[in-house]
């Protein structure tokens, strides 16, 4: 079973920041946390990933609370394209990915 | 950008037929992945593949699974006698190994059984 809890679904305004958030309590210290997004029934795509700082790329933020037992995505700018289903999954490098049902965001005109 | 191929991106067999479905990973990548997606429903990992080995496989992967890295470049996912079950989108996913690094997909392959 995946490590994660997500909302199923959320809303974002197109323009505005979409901050799509993860529970993962039981976390482990080696663990990092993965986020990728479904785009229809495409091949999930890699976002970004971390383990303990916060990290920028140029699709997105993520956010890691202290304690590493939750996560926020952060999507600066949301566009149409953006509306996707987005995983977090928690992993060791190299590990097998289990992915849970993820948050189905919808970025709306 | 070098990204993870799929071949063919769908296949319709009858039941009981083998499929091979084939993946180019990226070249200079050392793991590999086999995932499936059965229509409306989660991701699922099958089997991971390193050094020419199985180095992990799910309860999906049963004997009618077999995975193989043919040529150095090819990586490809073979049922031997389909069934309707087996119907599903299939991921392959390459990693290039060490810490901080993570996996990519390919686009898949949808498999119809009928």
């Amino acid at each position: 079973d995946a490590k994660t809890t997500q909302p199923t679904s959320m809303d974002c305004a197109e323009g505005r920041a979409a901050n799509l958030p993860c529970n993962h309590s039981t976390i482990s210290g080696n663990e990092y946390v993965y986020w990728y997004r479904q785009i229809h029934s495409q091949g999930p795509q890699y976002i970004i990933h971390g383990l303990k700082n916060n990290e920028t790329n140029e699709m997105a933020s993520l956010i890691i609370t202290e304690d590493r037992k939750s996560s926020t995505l952060i999507l600066p700018h949301a566009t149409l394209r953006d509306t996707a289903v987005y995983y977090c999954i928690v992993e060791y490098p190299e590990g097998n990915l289990i992915f849970g049902k993820g948050t189905k965001l919808s970025v709306k005109p | 950008e070098p990204e993870v191929t799929q071949t063919p991106s769908h296949q319709v067999t009858q039941m009981g037929q083998e499929v091979i479905l084939r993946c180019v990973p990226i070249s200079n990548h050392l793991y590999f992945y086999w995932y499936r997606q059965i229509l409306g429903q989660k991701v699922e990992f099958l089997v991971s593949f390193y050094n020419n080995e199985i180095s992990e496989k799910s309860e999906i992967f049963d004997d009618q699974f077999s995975v193989e890295r043919p040529d150095g470049s090819n990586f490809t996912l073979k049922i031997r006698s389909t069934k309707l079950e087996d119907s599903a989108m299939y991921f392959c996913a390459s990693l290039i190994g060490g810490s901080q690094e993570t996996q990519y997909f390919g686009p898949g392959t949808r498999l119809l059984v009928l």
